[in-house]
This record gives structure tokens, C-alpha cells and sequence, in this order.
């Protein structure tokens, strides 16, 4: 069956430091992937997707991404992590001829000032 | 960039009444609306799929006659809990995509609380 996996329920990491933030997918086919972050109490804002082509990915608020077809993972990076950055992350997918995204179930980040 | 609104963005209802939720796409045109539902501290469940001018795809397990999802125009979609529940209690966020299938758009999500 298709899935998307974030094994990492919940992340803290100290203001500055580097995150990494994994996702990984089971398809018969690649996939599109997205990361989302949502604000408590908030909608979803998309950080960055792949569709095809260059596999390393820059999104906004200096997010990247990495699509690695060998791992079958999409994990997210931000080399300095900031205090405005603690918020809850999905990584989801879509897969032609589905026509619905398929969601993780999100990873907390908490930021320690 | 695509916006995506909902309205209200918080219902208080007393149990037994009836909720309607509106989202509009505000510039563009959403052949395709999606209504997730999304419990504290969890994922995005995607509740159904409407098209607009045709019924709406549930998804397995969820209530057709409780949840009335109406799309008839390119720009609004609304969901209507019927008869709410405190178990109806959520978070529902709507998204749309504007015909093509890469990415959903989506809104800011509506707080509903029955009492």
C-alpha cells in the first residue's frame, strides 16, 4: 500500500543548530513530494516539492530538501535552525492517478532558545 | 500564489445543530476541493474529493449524510456537519488545486467545538 513515513514523532534542537527532518514513501512509482509546516491552529504552508529532475530542492524560509529514489526518503534540512521555526512538519506525496496526497504524521519541532 | 479561504475560522454549536463551513478559492479558478479533518496532534485525513457540479468522493468510513460537501462553483466549496456531535468536534481544513494535479492550495483550517 502507498505511505508516507516520518519516524520521528517529535524533534527538539537548540536554536543555530542543524536539522534534518526524515520522510520516507512507499510507492510503486516516484512519487511527487511535498513538506508542509503548520502553525499551531493554523493551515498548512508548503515549504518546498519535487517533482522531477534536480534532487536536491530549495524551498523557503531556508528549507532544502533531498529526494534519494535509493532510500525512497525526501528528508528536509535547514542548516540554522530558528526560534520561529518550532511548528509541526508533513511531509506528504501524490502519485498519478491517485488524486489525493497521501500525509505523514508529522514531526513536532521544538526549538530551545 | 493560489489563496485558499475558509470561513468561519472558529464555530462554537450546541450538540444536534447543523455547522456549514465555506471555502473559496480567491484567484483562481479550483476544479478540485478536498476537505481534510485533523484531530489534535495528528495527521491530515482527507474526508472527501469534490469536483465542481458533481457529488462529491468520500473517502472510506466517512459519513456521506453527516458530512454534506457541496461544490457548485469554481471558486466554493462547503461542508455542512449535520446533527454535530462533540465527537465532531476538529480541526477541518479544505485545499484546492487549480487543475492540474501538482500541488494543493490550502486554507487556513476551521476550528469547530460542539458542546
Amino acid at each position: 500500500a502507498q505511505s508516507v513515513t516520518q519516524p520521528d514523532i517529535h524533534i527538539t534542537v537548540s536554536e543555530g543548530a542543524s536539522l534534518e527532518l526524515r520522510c520516507n514513501y512507499s510507492y510503486g512509482a516516484t512519487p511527487y513530494l511535498f513538506w508542509y509546516v503548520q502553525s499551531p491552529g493554523q493551515g498548512l504552508q508548503l515549504l518546498l516539492k519535487y517533482f522531477s529532475g534536480d534532487t536536491l530542492v530549495q524551498g523557503i524560509k531556508g528549507f532544502e530538501a533531498e529526494f534519494k529514489r535509493s532510500q525512497s526518503s525526501f528528508n528536509l534540512r535547514k542548516p540554522s535552525v530558528h526560534w520561529s521555526d518550532a511548528a509541526e512538519y508533513f511531509c506528504a506525496a501524490w502519485a498519478s492517478g491517485t488524486y489525493k496526497y497521501i500525509f505523514g504524521t508529522g514531526t513536532r519541532l521544538k526549538v530551545l532558545a | 500564489g493560489a489563496v485558499v479561504s475558509q470561513h468561519p475560522s472558529r464555530v462554537i454549536c450546541k450538540s444536534g445543530t447543523s455547522v456549514k463551513i465555506e471555502c473559496r478559492s480567491l484567484d483562481f479558478q479550483a476544479t478540485t476541493m478536498f476537505w481534510y479533518r485533523q484531530f489534535p496532534k495528528q495527521s491530515l485525513m482527507l474526508m472527501a474529493t469534490s469536483n465542481e457540479g458533481s457529488k462529491a468522493t468520500y473517502e472510506q468510513g466517512v459519513e456521506k449524510d453527516k458530512f454534506l460537501i457541496n461544490h457548485a462553483s469554481l471558486t466554493l466549496s462547503t461542508l455542512t456537519v449535520t446533527s454535530a456531535h462533540p465527537e465532531d468536534s476538529s480541526f477541518y481544513i479544505c485545499s484546492a488545486t487549480a487543475g492540474g494535479w501538482d500541488e494543493q492550495f490550502f486554507g487556513p483550517g476551521t476550528r469547530l467545538t460542539v458542546l
